[in-house]
């Protein structure tokens, strides 16, 4: 089974800090993103990665930044965390190509006062 | 612009009873529709896809149809269980290797 793990399922961090979420998988997928989910806007994509050192913006890449070092990992970074950041962060991976389901992690909720 | 649209943000149904959750789409060069069901607090599961070639795909109790000419495809339940009470999201593949795209989900609340 594809396991997709997210570092931290819940997180409470300060305005202005700087934040880092991080995501591994263990099937050896190309492609990894980083969705937000909000209610009432579902899912929506910050970056995605289609190999290592890779990286292309997504739908609402502001005020986020990624990394992507190794095949397994892909980090979310908030350079500077704000209120309006308070999500759910999901993280997924998937294998180059069409027709395949992306693999969710648990995700992460963050939460910043 | 939304390219998957999922117009009901919410569904009740009655346990025992047939769910159907609806998703339009407006781009013909979607590969695969998949669905996927999420609880609170955790990611969403891969539920069910149907290939952009078929029209129908099923899978225990879910059933998903697609509807080419109209751009529609739809997820049935049947028989509805309390369990089934979540957030579904419909997805698209698009031709090549590009990022799916979601609609915003629909709640759904199975009564018992």
């Amino acid at each position: 089974d594809v396991k997709v793990t997210q570092s931290s399922r819940y997180l409470v961090k300060r305005t202005g800090e700087k934040v880092f979420l991080e995501c591994v998988q263990d099937m050896d997928h190309e492609n990894m993103f980083w969705y937000r989910q909000d209610p009432g806007l579902g899912l929506r994509l910050i970056y995605f990665s289609y190999d290592v050192k890779m990286k292309e913006k997504g739908d609402i890449p502001e005020g986020y930044s990624v990394s992507r070092e190794k095949k397994e990992r892909f980090s979310l970074i908030l350079e500077s965390a704000s209120t309006n950041q308070t999500s759910m962060y999901l993280c997924a991976s998937r294998l180059s190509g069409g027709g395949t389901e992306a693999f969710f992690g648990q995700g992460t909720r963050l939460t910043v006062v | 612009d939304q390219q998957v649209k999922q117009n009901s943000p919410s569904l009740s149904v009655q346990e025992g009873r047939i769910s159907i959750l609806n998703c339009d789409y407006t781009n013909s060069m979607f590969d695969y529709f998949l669905w996927y069901k999420k609880y609170p607090a955790e990611g969403p599961t891969f539920l069910i896809s149907i290939s952009s070639i078929k029209d129908k795909n099923e899978d225990g109790r879910f059933t998903v149809f697609l509807n080419k000419s109209a751009k529609h495809l739809s997820l049935h339940i049947v028989p509805s269980q309390p369990g089934d009470s979540a957030v579904y999201f419909c997805a698209a593949v698009p031709i090549g290797n590009t990022p799916l795209v979601f609609g915003k989900g629909t709640r759904l609340s199975v009564i018992a």
